[in-house]
């Protein structure tokens, strides 16, 4: 069974241009999660989508959005970047909601590393 | 995922000793907890995890602590093996409905072989 997908896997983008990460979750998995992961913050919640629907979201300003299709692959944007935004970005995946009161388990892909220049 | 934090906790074990990582939450309401291991260059990979009706779990080589009087959480790991050099988190999410995961700072093992 295939993991946790995302695309692409590096990217460098200046200051002011906008961003588009992709996120294919494992077969089956309803929920996607993303996160940011740097040095000085460690690995904080951006939000989360279920069926389409964002379900929980994370103290992160408008900039960062998302969403996610029917096929459960997901997208998040980040527009007008900023220095700071220069970030590893975690994709997780989990079949939780999925009708199955045990599947917590979240799995997560490898990450997109980006660089704002 | 190779750079978690430049003042990350470090623990530095020799190859077959127990190792001890310890955790500390803040939100007393928190319901279910969940050790990850992250390995450069990889995302966060689940170890175990913890529901707070429960003090004590235990996986292959692995067992998590829950003191829930003192909000504190411990990953043990029996015979570390040098595959078990890593970064790990402790992390809290709500039990049931969506995810918002908060994790921890993360802490470095080293093993020495």
């Amino acid at each position: 069974k295939a993991g946790v997908t995302q695309t692409p896997r590096y990217l460098i983008k200046t200051r002011g241009q906008q961003v588009t990460l992709s996120c294919s979750p494992i077969s089956g998995h309803r929920s996607v999660s993303w996160y940011q992961q740097t040095p000085g913050q460690g690995l904080q919640f951006l939000f989360e989508y279920f069926s389409e629907t964002q379900r929980n979201k994370g103290n992160f300003p408008g900039r960062f959005s998302g969403r996610q299709f029917s096929n459960s692959r997901s997208e998040m944007n980040v527009s007008t970047l900023e220095l700071g935004d220069s970030a590893l970005y975690l994709c997780a995946s989990s079949l939780r909601g999925s009708g199955t009161a045990s599947h917590n388990e979240q799995f997560f892909g490898p990450g997109t590393r980006l660089t704002v220049l | 995922g190779e750079s978690v934090g430049l003042h990350l906790p470090t623990l530095s074990v020799q190859e077959g000793d127990n190792s001890i990582i310890n955790c500390a939450y803040s939100n007393s309401a928190s319901d279910y907890f969940i050790w990850y291991k992250q390995e450069s260059g990889k995302g966060p990979q689940f170890i175990i995890d913890i529901r707070s009706n429960m003090d004590k779990r235990q996986g292959q080589r692995v067992t998590v602590l829950l003191n829930k009087t003192v909000k504190h959480l411990s990953l043990q790991i029996a015979a570390t093996q040098p595959g078990d050099s890593a970064v790990y988190f402790c992390a809290e999410s709500p039990l049931f409905g969506g995810f918002k995961t908060i994790f921890g700072a993360g802490t470095r093992l080293f093993v020495k072989a």
